[in-house]
């Protein structure tokens, strides 16, 4: 069965600490993503990555970093949190495959910077 | 660019009635279409998909019909239960076939 994991379900942090959100899918997926979901903003594309060490800016990125060195692990890195990074972070991962991009998703961290 | 519009909620239904959420989209090209369900506390789910006009895509009693003419993608259900109530996010693939472009989510609560 697929599966993606989020190595917290909640996580509580300080102004100014340096936070890392870590993913794991276990299905061999060359896309690997991380969203953020705010109410009434729906999910907006944080990062993602089509290969190990290769990543591309989605639509907001500003604030946030991420690292890719294997395959079935992709880590969503706060620099400096700020209040306006509280939020649910979703990882997704998806074949490099055609049209069809279906994504499956892990349960989500929701995190509070304090 | 590629967007997707879906309707505001809250939609609030009791048990047996008849759901419509309604999606529409732009896009150059013919992307794929998906429903995407959020039960509380949890990740998204795939729902249904479509990947060409006209094609129906189902799953647990919900249906989405692919229309290219009116550029539209709505979800249905004929008899809503209580286990139905969840966040329903409509969604298409980008222009650079990269990444999923979503909704911003429509909230279903269904009541006994």
């Amino acid at each position: 069965d697929v599966k993606v994991t989020q190595s917290s379900r909640y996580l509580v942090k300080r102004t100014g600490e340096k936070v890392f959100l870590e993913c794991v899918q276990d299905m061999d997926h060359e896309n690997m993503f991380w969203y953020r979901q705010d109410p009434g903003l729906g999910l907006r594309l944080i990062y993602f990555s089509y290969d190990v060490k290769m990543k591309e800016k989605g639509d907001i990125p500003e604030g946030y970093s991420v690292s890719r060195e294997k395959k079935e692990r992709f880590s969503l890195i706060l620099e400096s949190a700020s209040t306006n990074q509280t939020s649910m972070y979703l990882c997704a991962s998806s074949l490099l495959a055609g049209r069809t991009y279906e994504q499956y998703f892990g349960p989500g961290t929701r995190l509070t910077v304090t | 660019g590629n967007s997707v519009t879906q309707m505001e909620g809250p939609v609030t239904l009791s048990e047996e009635a008849f759901l419509t959420i309604n999606c529409t989209y732009t896009a150059t090209g013919y992307p794929s279409l998906f429903w995407y369900v959020q039960y509380p506390g949890e990740g998204l789910q795939l729902l249904l998909k479509a990947t060409k006009a006209d094609d129906k895509g189902s799953n647990k009693g919900f249906e989405a019909t692919y229309r290219k003419e009116t550029t539209s993608f709505h979800l249905e259900k004929g008899s809503v239960q209580v286990s139905d109530s969840a966040v329903y996010f409509c969604a298409l693939g980008n222009q650079a076939g990269t990444a999923l472009i979503f909704g911003k989510g429509t909230t279903l609560s269904v009541s006994s």
